[in-house]
Formats: structure tokens, C-alpha cells, sequence
């Protein structure tokens, strides 16, 4: 599986956009990119997952480039709520094997 | 409701004693996964199993152990060789290889 890179920590305002950003520059063709959140001691939830176009669901949008080498995360309209660890994993190639990093932490601010 | 349930939430243990960490799933997942999940820290990969009977290492195999006799239940067993046993220990399951992952509440463990 590919690697991704995110930013160890963001702080977004209330009511704002908040711009979750993943490098995968090493991503092979048929791997996805993949999105889910922790909020504090409880088990990952899955967000949003995407090929090469951009995805769009209730709760967030993702956007990745051309070359496919990064995505965004983007909640529309970031609430205290979502105040939690956001991972980006990259997975295909027909293995079963699921790897999360170290997440970026998101801080909505009041 | 289906989901994955592990059970218990919170668990002591002396050091030295093996401890086994329960994760049962209803919804009917193929593959099933443990992860460790130290403070500040990410998830990282202990076992997984895509199917019953079968098993593979992860990046942390170490200390752990793990059987897949039914479909719905992949019980870890944290060993004495395990040195610094005390972390969130999570489960999860997918369907099929490209779905989404689906995970338990975590068992906290804490080893004195």
C-alpha cells in the first residue's frame, strides 16, 4: 500500500471550511484513497472514499488531483463536532491489508 | 442492530498473565482486523484475517496472538512476551477487500 503524508495538527473556525490535506505520491493506479475520522477514545469512523474523481457525500467532499498524488478532505461547514484525528489511507491492489497512519488532528475553534 | 462488539471495555491485568480481548461481529464481514492505538499515537497493524482459518502478521505481530475459528469472532490474545502490553486495542471488519472498515468500541488495557 502507498504511504500518505498529513499535517500532525489544523485548527479550523466554527462554521468554516476545513481543508484536510494527504500527499500519496507513491499511489499505483488501481489503490484508492480513503478517509475516516476518530473522535477522542472511540473506534474510527469511515468518511469517504475516492478512485481519481471527486466524491461527494453528507458528510464531507473529497478532492483529488489529476496525477492522483494528493487529496483534500473537506468539511463544508467544520462544527465543534468534528473536532477529531482524520486519516488518509491509500489501499487496493487486492490485498486485504488495511494500514492507518498518524492522522492529521483537527481543532474546531468556538 | 448489527455491528462489531468488543468486549470488555476496560481490562486489568497483572504483569506476566496473558490476557485474550474479545471482538465479535453480526454483520456478516469476510475480514476481520486488531490494531494498537498507544496515546497520541495512530492505529497500527497487529493481525488481520480475510477469511476463516487464515490469518496474517501486521506490522506489530509480536507479543499477540490470534485465531479465526468462526466468521464472526477473531479473539486476540495479548502473551507475557509481549513487553509493553497497556494500550487501546481496536477491531474491525470489512465485507469485501475495497469496502469501508467498520470498527468496535476499543478494550483499554491496562497491565500493573
Amino acid at each position: 500500500d502507498a504511504k500518505t503524508t498529513q499535517p500532525p495538527s489544523m485548527d479550523c473556525a466554527e462554521g468554516r471550511a476545513a481543508n484536510l490535506p494527504c500527499n500519496h505520491s507513491t499511489i499505483s493506479g488501481n489503490e484508492y484513497v480513503y478517509w475516516y475520522r476518530q473522535i477522542h477514545s472511540q473506534g474510527p469512523q469511515y468518511i469517504i472514499h475516492g478512485l481519481k474523481n471527486n466524491e461527494t457525500n453528507e458528510m464531507a467532499s473529497l478532492i483529488i488531483t489529476e496525477d492522483r498524488k494528493s487529496s483534500t478532505l473537506i468539511l463544508p461547514h467544520a462544527t465543534l463536532r468534528d473536532t477529531a484525528v482524520y486519516y488518509c489511507i491509500v489501499r487496493g491492489g487486492g490485498t486485504y491489508k488495511y494500514i492507518f497512519g498518524t492522522g492529521t488532528r483537527l481543532k474546531v475553534l468556538a | 442492530d448489527g455491528g462489531i462488539t468488543q468486549s470488555p471495555k476496560y481490562l486489568f491485568r497483572k504483569e506476566g498473565q496473558n490476557v485474550t480481548l474479545s471482538c465479535e461481529q453480526n454483520l456478516n464481514h469476510d475480514a476481520m482486523y486488531w490494531y494498537r492505538q498507544d496515546p497520541g499515537q495512530g492505529l497500527r497493524l497487529i493481525y488481520y484475517s480475510q477469511i476463516v482459518n487464515d490469518f496474517q502478521k501486521g506490522d506489530i505481530a509480536e507479543g499477540y496472538s490470534v485465531s479465526r475459528e468462526k466468521k464472526e469472532s477473531f479473539p486476540l490474545t495479548v502473551t507475557s512476551a509481549q513487553k509493553n502490553p497497556t494500550a487501546f486495542y481496536l477491531c474491525a471488519s470489512i465485507i469485501v477487500w475495497l469496502s469501508e472498515a467498520f470498527f468496535g468500541q476499543g478494550t483499554r488495557l491496562t497491565v500493573v
